[in-house]
């Protein structure tokens, strides 16, 4: 089965500190994503990857970056967190043409 | 903005019945997949329909695709209160590797 997990499942950080969400999948994937999901707002994608190294702009990329260094890791980073950044966080990837697997989920609190 | 939109955001059912979800969405796609997801969890793959195809089953799922009206419907048979959770529907566009989500429907079993 395909495994795909992020480092934490709940998360609490305060306005302005440098936030890490790290997501890691076990199937060799080449695509993987970073979205975030709010109420009545679905799932808006925020950085995807398509390789190592390689990074591509999503819906939302403002205030975040991404890093992809190894194949199985796709990081996202938060530079300086703000209150609108509160969200729950999904990573999920994908070998191209084919579905996507997601992680449990990063519910981020930024007070 | 390319999201879909699944229609109705909530459905409330008795466990036997029949849910029916719509998706709609607005450029040409070459597949739609839709999700669902369980209260604070990930997204789970249900089921994938190609551009070229206009049904496909799986289990007590079915899904319709007409390309003409940019719509697609999931056909859940015979509910039961497990299949509480929300679902939702994801076009990948002509050009790229881009998942466009829409906002989901929210369903509920009762027992």
């Amino acid at each position: 089965d395909v495994k795909v997990t992020q480092s934490s499942r709940y998360l609490v950080k305060r306005t302005g500190e440098k936030v890490f969400l790290e997501c890691v999948q076990d199937m060799d994937h080449e695509n993987m994503f970073w979205y975030r999901q709010d109420p009545g707002l679905g799932l808006r994608l925020i950085y995807f990857s398509y390789d190592v190294k390689m990074k591509e702009k999503g819906d939302i990329p403002e205030g975040y970056s991404v890093s992809r260094e190894k194949k199985e890791r796709f990081s996202l980073i938060l530079e300086s967190a703000s209150t609108n950044q509160t969200s729950m966080y999904l990573c999920a990837s994908s070998h191209p043409p084919f579905e996507q697997y997601f992680g449990p989920g990063t519910r981020l609190t930024v007070t | 903005s390319q999201q879909g939109e699944e229609d109705p955001q909530a459905l409330s059912i008795q466990e036997g019945e029949n849910a029916t979800m719509n998706c709609s969405y607005k450029t040409s796609i070459n597949n739609l997949q839709w999700y669902r997801q369980n209260s604070g969890r990930g997204l789970v793959h249900l089921i994938l329909i190609r551009s070229n195809e206009r049904e496909k089953h799986s289990g007590r799922l079915r899904v319709t695709l007409d390309t003409s009206k940019k719509s697609s419907s999931l056909l859940i048979t015979a509910s039961r209160a497990a299949d509480t959770a929300s679902y939702f529907c994801a076009t990948e566009q002509n050009t790229g590797n881009q998942f466009y989500f829409g906002t989901g429907t929210s369903l509920t079993v009762i027992p």
